[in-house]
Parts: C-alpha cells; structure tokens; sequence
C-alpha cells in the first residue's frame, strides 16, 4: 500500500523560530519522488521541492531544508527563522514511477505568529 | 509563461444542476491531472490524461463525473447532476513530460453545491 502520513495536523511558532514538519511514506516501489507542496490562504498549490528514491542527499534552499531519509521513510521538511509569510498548510505527497499517481498527504497547517 | 488556468474560479449551483469546470494546462505538457480536495478526504486524483488521452480515471467518484480532453489545451471536467457532496475545491495540474514528476496546480475552482 501506499500512503503518506503527516502526523501534525497543525503547529503554531512565533516568528523567528525554526520549524520542522514530518512526513512519513509508505510505500513498495524501488523508484519513487517525494515532493513538499505549500498551500497558502489563497488556496493554490505551490511546488516547493521533489527528490527522488535514489537521493538521500539533503537540500537546503534559503531558510527552506529538507531531509531524507529511505532508512526511516521520512521526508521531513524545516523552515529556518520562520516569518509570518511562512503561514500556509504544507503537504507531502509520494509520487510512484509504477502508477504515475501522486499521493498526498493529510497536510499541516503552520501558524506563524508575530 | 502562464501558468494553469482554470475557469471559473467559484462555481455556486443548485443540486441537480450540471457543472462544467475548466482547465488550460501549461502549454507543452503532455499531462493533465484533475485532483478533488475536501475537508474529510484531503487531496486525491480523480483522473489524468496523457497526450489528450484518458490514462486512469479509478479515482472518478461516480458515474455522474466524466472527464474529457479534445485538444492539448483544454480539458473538462463535468459533474451531472451536481450534489450537495460534491462541494469541494477542484484543481486541475499539468506537467510536462514522463520523466519530470512536477506537477504545476491550478488556482482551483471552489464548487458550492446547495
């Protein structure tokens, strides 16, 4: 089965602090890509990242970090000194090569506050 | 370049009623995705396409949705007859081509179904 699992449901910081969202997949295919998604108030999807199965190299993007992690299927994602413009629901999503389908997961919703 | 463009952007209609959601996908992409997101399901595809041709629509809720593509850039999706339950925020995504897994979002069009 495939499956993608963000268990925080909502966090709340206060501007400046770091922040780390997890994500745990689940899934059997070899060949697989991992994204993270941001869905600010205005409702669209924002692509901010994808890796593949085959690098577990971490990746820093500004304040943005990603780390991966196959030996734990986690794909967890921080943000560094959080501003209030971070404020968004982000979402995790596994994308199989096999079926061409991406799954999301149940998001978390980040609030930066002041 | 312009990025996917749905119309409309709200849709208010009463139950019974037929709805036609539009979507534009980025010019050049061979894929066409259209997702549903709702409070108590999340984000899940309901069917994609792949050069204008339907791929896997397993995630068509019933046989009131249909989906078509007649052209490379454009795409339907029409609910018939439209229910309170299929209230939702339907986004439509493309990308470009078997190898590059990114798929860019729609703003998403918010259907109210009374």
């Amino acid at each position: 089965a495939q499956k993608v699992t963000q268990a925080q449901t909502e966090i709340s910081v206060v501007e400046k602090e770091d922040v780390t969202l997890d994500c745990v997949y689940e899934t059997r295919d070899t060949t697989y890509y991992l994204f993270w998604y941001k869905q600010p108030p205005s409702g669209e999807l924002v692509f901010l990242i994808r890796r593949n199965s085959f690098d577990e190299q971490n990746e820093i993007s500004g304040r943005y970090s990603w780390n991966f992690q196959k030996s734990t299927s986690s794909f967890n994602f921080t943000i560094t000194a959080s501003q209030v413009v971070d404020s968004a629901v982000y979402f995790c999503a596994l994308f199989m090569d096999s079926s061409y389908k991406l799954i999301f997961g149940s998001g978390t919703r980040l609030l930066v506050r002041p | 370049d312009a990025g996917v463009i749905q119309s409309p952007r709200h849709e208010v209609t009463e139950m019974g009623q037929e709805v036609t959601l539009r979507c534009k996908p980025i010019s050049g992409h061979d894929y066409l995705f259209w997702y549903r997101q709702t409070m108590m399901r999340g984000l899940e595809l309901l069917i994609y396409f792949n050069n204008n041709v339907p791929i896997d629509d397993s995630g068509m809720p019933e046989d009131r949705f249909s989906a078509k593509m007649p052209n490379a850039s454009f795409s339907t999706l029409k609910i018939q007859p439209s229910e309170p339950r299929d209230s939702a925020v339907y986004f439509c995504a493309s990308s470009r081509d078997r190898d590059s897994y990114e798929q860019y979002f729609g703003p998403g069009t918010r259907l109210t179904v009374t």
